[in-house]
Formats: C-alpha cells, sequence, structure tokens
C-alpha cells in the first residue's frame, strides 16, 4: 500500500539553528501539507503546496518558515532559525486533489528544540 | 478561531458497547467531512468521510452522522474494542474553496476491557 514517509522520526537541535524536516508524498499525489501537531493539542495546518507554489499558509507558517520540492519527490519544511515554541510533532500529508478524499499522513517527524 | 470543535476531550466506554464522539463546526462553507484515528507518536489514519450532500455514512463498526443545520457531525463505532482506544479527530473541507482541512482539537477514547 502507497504511503507518506517522513525523515527524521526524530531530531533534537539548538534554538537558533535551521531544520529541514523531509516528506515523500504518495507518487501520484499532487497536493501536499505540512500539519503539526504540539503535544496534547490539535492538529493544526501550516501549509498546502500544488504545483510547485504554496497555495494556502496559516499564520503560524511564516517567514521563519519555507517549504519546496526541490526535485520533484521530495517535500521538505525549513524552518531558518528555530524557537522553544517549534517543538512539536510535523506531519507531512498529500491527496490526489484537494479538499476532497482522504488525506494522507506520513508517521510523523519529532521535533524537539532545547 | 476554532472551526472544528470537539467538546469532550475525552471519552470511556466498555467494551461492546457504542461509542459516540461529537463534533461540531462554525464555517457553513465546509462540504467534507472526515474522522481521523490516532495514536501516539503515529501519523492520523483516515477511518471515514462524509460529504455535504448525505446524513449518513456507513463502513462496517462505524457511521458518521452529519447533521447540516446544526453544523454537527458524529460518529458511532458499534461494537467498541479495546483496540480502538486512541485520538479520533474530526476535519472539515471546503472543497471548492481552500486547500486546506482543519481539524477538531480531538477526542481521547479509552474502550475498558
Amino acid at each position: 500500500e502507497p504511503e507518506v514517509t517522513q525523515t527524521p522520526s526524530h531530531q533534537v537541535t539548538q534554538m537558533g539553528q535551521e531544520v529541514i524536516l523531509r516528506c515523500v508524498p504518495i507518487s501520484n499525489h499532487l497536493y501536499f501539507y505540512w500539519y503539526r501537531q504540539i503535544l496534547g493539542q490539535k492538529v493544526e495546518f501550516l501549509v498546502s503546496f500544488y504545483n510547485n507554489e504554496i497555495s494556502e499558509k496559516s499564520e503560524i507558517f511564516d517567514d521563519q518558515f519555507s517549504v519546496e520540492r526541490p526535485d520533484g519527490s521530495n517535500f521538505t519544511l525549513k524552518i531558518r532559525s528555530t524557537k522553544l515554541e517549534d517543538s512539536a510533532m510535523y506531519f507531512c500529508a498529500s491527496i490526489t486533489d484537494r479538499g476532497v478524499g482522504e488525506l494522507f499522513f506520513g508517521e510523523g517527524s519529532r521535533l524537539t528544540v532545547l | 478561531d476554532q472551526q472544528v470543535k470537539q467538546n469532550s476531550p475525552s471519552l470511556s466506554v466498555q467494551e461492546g458497547r457504542i461509542s459516540i464522539l461529537n463534533c461540531d463546526y462554525t464555517n457553513s462553507m465546509f462540504d467534507y467531512f472526515l474522522w481521523y484515528k490516532k495514536y501516539p507518536a503515529e501519523g492520523p489514519t483516515f477511518l471515514i468521510s462524509i460529504s455535504s450532500i448525505k446524513d449518513k455514512n456507513e463502513d462496517g463498526r462505524f457511521t458518521v452522522f452529519l447533521n447540516k443545520s446544526a453544523k454537527h457531525l458524529s460518529l458511532h463505532i458499534v461494537p467498541s474494542q479495546p483496540g480502538d482506544s486512541a485520538v479520533y479527530f474530526c476535519a472539515a473541507s471546503e472543497t471548492s474553496g481552500t486547500y486546506k482541512y482543519i481539524f477538531g482539537t480531538g477526542t481521547r477514547l479509552k474502550v475498558l476491557a
């Protein structure tokens, strides 16, 4: 069964450092997402991506965040200068068509900022 | 602005009984709804969905009911099993507009053996 894969599963970093989280979406999917979940809280939308550009982003997704799909396969989330409050599980997701159907999630990348 | 709300943070049910998880939304433009199940340290996994043209969708032990006038949906699990113990999230999207799925705050279901 096709799946969304994410690396790393866990990353520990110092405040102020740059972090890149990687995702390989399901191959025939067209829309890609990053969500995050701070421990015990809801799953929050960060950004959606289609046709090599951001479709929509939330208030959380400020100038410190960026996404790209450099090689048509990997979909990355970069945090330029991490803050303590960026500590969370980050989930990548993909779907064949926007807004309709099941959003497939990866297992998540746990980011711990010290 | 909490567009999707799950007002019960937790629910305990005896094995074999019905579990009912509730979800309310405020955005009348939402027309597609999903339920996800999540175990700790794993990604959400899809359970069942419903389009706003329906008021009920059933898949095995899982049934989702949609009341558009009340902006309310519920997930029924019958019979509940210990393996159903997890956090359940409802999510909503606007198929003709935004690209994002909005998730509720989750309800932790514990099925007691």
